[in-house]
């Protein structure tokens, strides 16, 4: 089944203790991002990739890193949460920049204490 | 980055109603999408539209592009229950994919 494929669902950690959510694909797309959605703003866009080891910054970068070392995987990384980055996050992936059918993953929900 | 503002925010309506929700931006888009976000899910692509003007179907749902390329509209006819969720409109600017703020839907049986 053609899927992303994203761990955990559900993560409570403290303030400043490194985390990486992990993203997966199985579909061979060349497009990844990262959102984060939160109530009246939406979805933003945190960071893409475009292809291995091409990844540039969305609307909302700061206190994030991302990695494109293989097609298929697309990690987030938090170095140091703090709480406003409590929120839900998707992991999607498209099969090229020209293409616009996004798949979803089904979230991981990050709460930061 | 780009702000893409729908409007209204929230609806609350009976089933069999239809439902019409908008989509704004200050910039030029030249695609306009629309996607359903089901409770506890990711968003999934409802309808694609290409060309300023262009008005699609796909059953009970119909998506237009509008004239200036600074919105787009969803209306959603006879609802049912399943149409529960949030819509985002969505579209793409040079390498980024922008989302709209949503509309989440309620529909009363």
């Amino acid at each position: 089944e053609a899927q992303v494929t994203q761990n955990p669902r559900y993560l409570i950690t403290v303030t400043g203790k490194k985390l990486t959510v992990t993203c997966s694909q199985n579909m061979n797309h060349e497009y990844m991002s990262w959102y984060r959605q939160d109530p009246g703003l939406g979805l933003r866009q945190i960071y893409y990739s475009m292809n291995v080891e091409v990844t540039d910054k969305g609307d909302v970068p700061e206190g994030y890193k991302v990695s494109r070392k293989e097609k298929r995987n697309f990690p987030l990384i938090l170095e140091s949460p703090s709480p406003n980055q409590t929120s839900l996050y998707f992991c999607a992936s498209k099969r090229d920049r020209a293409n616009y059918g996004y798949t979803f993953g089904s979230g991981t929900r990050l709460t930061v204490v | 980055g780009q702000q893409l503002n729908q409007s209204p925010q929230s609806m609350f309506i009976q089933e069999g109603e239809d439902v019409s929700m908008n989509c704004t931006s200050s910039s030029i888009f030249n695609t306009w999408l629309w996607y359903k976000q089901d409770p506890g899910e990711g968003p999934v692509l409802l309808i694609a539209l290409y060309k300023a003007g262009e008005l699609t179907s796909n059953g009970r749902l119909t998506a237009q592009f509008g004239i200036t390329r600074k919105d787009s509209f969803l209306n959603i006819s006879a609802s049912i229950p399943s149409d529960v969720g949030i819509y985002f409109c969505a579209g793409p600017r040079f390498n980024q994919f922008y989302f709209g703020t949503g509309t989440s839907l309620t529909v009363i049986p």
